[in-house]
């Protein structure tokens, strides 16, 4: 156990519809990443957060936005969904630092129908 | 562009043998570069972190090495067990903490 957790575990939806990821980091951890795997792509970074601020931007749709709020955790959000965004999600912490040890969420596996 | 190119793409090995996982990247500037190893379906575990000064680095039977001045690292794994069965991930991490990923080893230990 990573300490990272995330909600929901699965999640099926329409093409169209708009959902919402939870990630709670570990306690004491400042930063959270956002990462997205699919089969046919591997792992891509899509964002990372630190201290409730964006500090670095992957490969993020315009469609998919997230927040970190005052209490450290963060949510994405996925809007306008296609079939293409059916992945596993993951979430992963860190206290903060460039070089420190990131610690990855159980996932959340999305389906989009 | 900033890459990773991972190879090979799959192995496998007998259980006992020692193996070496290669990774070399086009990132710049660069930051820092992290193995992880991800059983399937699982998030990955972080192996080994290694910054622009730093040649090699052990974590148990995992040893990564890492030469900066013609970008190329090596995973390497002593002894395999069973529970060595995974994906091998090479990541790096540019001066602005964007993380590029590679696409992975495959690796399968057999009994």
């Amino acid at each position: 156990d990573s300490g990272v957790t995330q909600t929901p575990k699965h999640l099926i939806t329409a093409t169209g519809q708009r959902v919402t990821l939870r990630c709670s980091p570990r306690s004491g951890d400042l930063s959270v990443y956002w990462y997205q795997q699919s089969l046919d792509q591997g792992l891509q970074f899509l964002i990372q957060y630190y201290n409730g601020e964006e500090r670095a931007k992957g490969n993020i749709l315009e469609r998919f936005s997230a927040q970190q709020f005052p209490d450290l955790h963060s949510e994405l959000n996925l809007s306008s969904l296609e079939l293409g965004d059916s992945a596993l999600y993951f979430c992963a912490s860190s206290p903060g630092g460039a070089t420190e040890t990131q610690y990855f969420g159980p996932g959340t596996r999305l389906l989009v129908l | 562009k900033n890459q990773v190119e991972q190879s090979p793409q799959s192995l496998i090995i007998l259980e006992g043998k020692n193996c070496t996982l290669q990774c070399n990247y086009t990132v710049s500037p660069f930051s820092n570069l992290r193995w992880y190893k991800q059983d399937t379906g699982r998030g990955p575990v972080s192996l080994t972190i290694m910054t622009f000064s730093e040649n090699t680095k052990s974590n148990g039977r995992y040893t990564a090495t890492l030469d900066a001045d013609t970008k190329q690292s090596s995973l390497h794994i002593t002894a395999s067990q069973l529970s060595d069965s995974a994906s091998y991930i090479c990541v790096v991490m540019d001066s602005s903490y964007k993380l590029i990923f590679g696409s992975g080893t495959r690796l399968l230990v057999r009994p």
